[in-house]
């Protein structure tokens, strides 16, 4: 059964650090990989997604891939508390449905 | 641009009654919409895959019968859950597939169902 795993958190860092969230899949098959922000009692949010290996920036968030470990992260630089929610990992071959991860709870506190 | 709507975005019914949401992608075709359920605390759960013209996928424990889907056209689907019961209370979301290399999802805001 295609997987993907998160640690459910909270974790917590203190406003500014850089906030590292982890996800790992188990489908080698997987060539799309997405990170969404969720807001207790809103919908996902997309804020990145990653389909090579490597690093991707956008603004404060960076998206990291390693295919061969199956491995892959977003860090959030000078966190803030608006940052405060639930981070879901979502992987998915070309044509099928996202798989998602529980989602990690991050608490930035100010 | 990708925006997703959902329509309502809350409703409360009577237990028994049919209650019908509707997706729209507002400024792409989506040839692929999804359907997802959240109880409080607890991860997304997909339900179905619509794809325009053609009936449902549905997941393994999810009723087609009593959660219809009809994607109309490639901007609209819609879940009718038919005979609600207090049970489906819960947050349905949508999204619609953009297409393209990466088959990125763009979620609706939800819709809030509480069935008294």
């Amino acid at each position: 059964q295609k997987e993907v795993e998160q640690n459910s958190g909270p974790l917590s860092v203190p406003e500014g650090a850089i906030a590292s969230l982890n996800c790992t899949y188990s489908d080698r098959g997987s060539q799309s990989f997405f990170w969404y922000r969720q807001y207790s009692g809103k919908s996902p949010e997309l804020i990145m997604f990653i389909y090579s290996n490597g690093d991707k920036e956008d603004g404060r968030f960076t998206a990291q891939l390693n295919k061969a470990s199956q491995y892959v992260s977003l860090l959030i630089r000078d966190s803030q508390p608006s940052d405060s929610a639930t981070y879901l990992c979502a992987v998915n071959q070309a044509g099928t449905a996202l798989i998602f991860g529980k989602g990690t709870t991050l608490s930035v506190s100010s | 641009g990708a925006v997703v709507s959902q329509h309502p975005s809350r409703v409360i019914c009577k237990s028994g009654t049919s209650v019908k949401i509707e997706c729209r992608s507002l400024d792409f075709q989506a040839t692929t919409m999804f359907w997802y359920r959240q109880f409080p605390k607890q991860s997304l759960m997909l339900m179905a895959t619509s794809n325009e013209g053609s009936k449902a996928t549905y997941e393994q424990g999810v009723e087609k019968d009593k959660f219809l889907i009809n994607h109309a056209s490639l901007t609209l689907s819609t879940l009718t859950v038919t005979s609600a019961h207090p049970e489906d209370s819960s947050f349905y979301i949508c999204s619609a597939e953009s297409g393209g290399a990466t088959d990125t999802q763009y979620f609706g805001p939800g819709t809030r169902l509480t069935v008294l």
